[in-house]
């Protein structure tokens, strides 16, 4: 079973800086297996990304992912006050079939 | 627009069975789309439960698939879940969500399910 281990843990940045959060597998994925999600307090998760790098409807552009392999980054170019939340990675294993979760970057305002 | 929603008990004694139900409104549960559950223990990550498609074929979670049932109901438009012999480590809030391709495109709103006597 893959892991992924998600770095780092919590990311204190300013509104307008520009984040990079880190997911890495202990085995390849597939790109088309790997997306990310936003967590608020309170609320169900949001998909962001899908494909390690199509973005879901109505996510603005200013969420990017990327990576293959072993190694996919999230980037948020520039920073807004509602991007502060945590993030995920997950990816799809099709042997046997299901689904696992990063343990989740904290992104906190600095 | 999809949307699901969670019901069911808050409290489940421990060594019984967790049962919640995920209602489809908006779209049809026959649609061709898998249908999963997903948990989160309070101020912890996420953990994939298992999987159903609208056929009734299912997958599980290794580490849970002893225990589990997820199961649909087309008539009522319905996804359920069964989680027998829980635990306090079963205390979590429960998602429904509906597949995207290889991941969850659509989440309900979540329900906590607290394991006390």
């Amino acid at each position: 079973e893959s892991v992924l281990t998600q770095s780092p843990g919590t990311l204190s940045l300013s509104p307008g800086e520009r984040a990079t959060l880190s997911c890495r597998a202990s085995q390849s994925v597939s790109s088309n297996y790997l997306a990310w999600y936003q967590q608020k307090p309170g609320q169900a998760p949001r998909l962001l990304i899908y494909g390690a790098s199509s973005r879901a409807t109505g996510i603005p552009d200013r969420f990017s992912g990327s990576g293959s392999g072993t190694d996919f980054t999230l980037t948020i170019s520039r920073l807004e006050p509602e991007d502060f939340a945590v993030y995920y990675c997950q990816q799809y294993d099709d042997s046997p079939p299901g689904y696992t979760f990063g343990q989740g970057t904290k992104l906190e305002i600095k | 627009q999809v949307q699901l929603q969670e019901s069911g008990p808050g409290l489940v004694n421990p060594s019984g069975t967790l049962s919640l139900a995920c209602a489809v409104s908006g779209g049809s549960i026959s649609s061709g789309s898998w249908w999963s559950w997903v948990r989160q223990p309070p101020g912890k990550g996420l953990e994939w439960i298992g999987q159903t498609y609208y056929d009734g074929y299912a997958h599980y979670n290794p580490s849970l698939k002893s225990r589990v049932t997820i199961s649909v109901d087309k008539s009522m438009s319905q996804v359920s879940l069964r989680l027998s012999s829980v635990t306090a480590a079963d205390t979590a809030v429960y998602y429904c969500a509906r597949h995207s391709g290889y991941c969850f495109g659509i989440w309900g709103q979540g329900a906590l399910v607290t394991v006390s006597s």
